[in-house]
């Protein structure tokens, strides 16, 4: 039973370029997750999504960043024209439905490095 | 006021101490605690949930208190293996895994 995966584990990037984040929920798992950690900082909550439909993106820069979970495949965190800003460890989460954080899975991360 | 606030730390201990950490959180309708373990930014683990009754598990305690809006972790007989960043976790009320963490507290644990 594979956890939860993320790919790809580092990504590089130029001021500018295009970042997508893939994340595969652990099986059964219909509910997906975004946190960002900033260096020094601890995890901020980016967006909640289930297959097709976000649930809350309270946490989603307003420019520049877009979440999806389609109804086949990962779901993709998307960051447009990236700037330094943006470099920090993207972590994937999910969890079965009704869930509180006891069976919140917890992928190793995306490291984004904007140069 | 951040959501949740925890001592940075570090603090350095030496194997076989006791040593405890603090939490307060700002939102007092919170209604889920956890303790989450981070290794060197690797992705954080669920160490334990937290309840206003405490609860144990084997060296590790934990404790809230809601009236003070404050969560507790004690770690007996440290081992260097505890060295980590340990961080507070509350959900707020809502009904899903919107965590908000705090931004963890740094244990080195040494010989």
């Amino acid at each position: 039973n594979a956890g939860v995966m993320q790919n790809p584990r580092h990504l590089v990037r130029r001021r500018g370029q295009e970042a997508r984040l893939r994340c595969s929920p652990m099986k059964g798992h219909s509910h997906v997750y975004w946190y960002r950690q900033l260096p020094e900082e601890g995890l901020k909550f980016m967006v909640y999504l289930q297959k097709e439909n976000i649930i809350d993106e309270s946490g989603m820069p307003k420019e520049r960043f877009s979440a999806e979970f389609p109804k086949e495949g990962p779901s993709i965190l998307r960051i447009q024209q990236v700037v330094r800003g943006d470099s920090a460890a993207y972590f994937c989460a999910s969890s079965p439905p009704d869930s509180y954080g006891e069976k919140l899975f917890f992928g190793s991360g995306t490291q984004l490095s904007v140069l | 006021r951040k959501e949740v606030e925890q001592d940075p730390g570090p603090f350095n201990v030496p194997e076989g101490a006791t040593v405890a950490f603090n939490c307060t959180y700002s939102n007092s309708a919170s209604q889920s605690f956890f303790w989450y373990r981070q290794d060197c930014r690797k992705e954080p683990k669920l160490l334990m949930s937290v309840y206003s009754s405490g609860n144990e598990d084997g060296r590790f305690t934990a404790q809230l208190n809601r009236a003070s809006q404050y969560i507790s972790l004690l770690i007996r007989d440290s081992k260097l293996s505890d060295s980590a960043t340990y961080l507070c976790v509350v959900i707020p009320s809502g009904g899903y895994n919107k965590l908000i963490f705090g931004a963890g507290t740094r244990l080195a644990v040494h010989p």
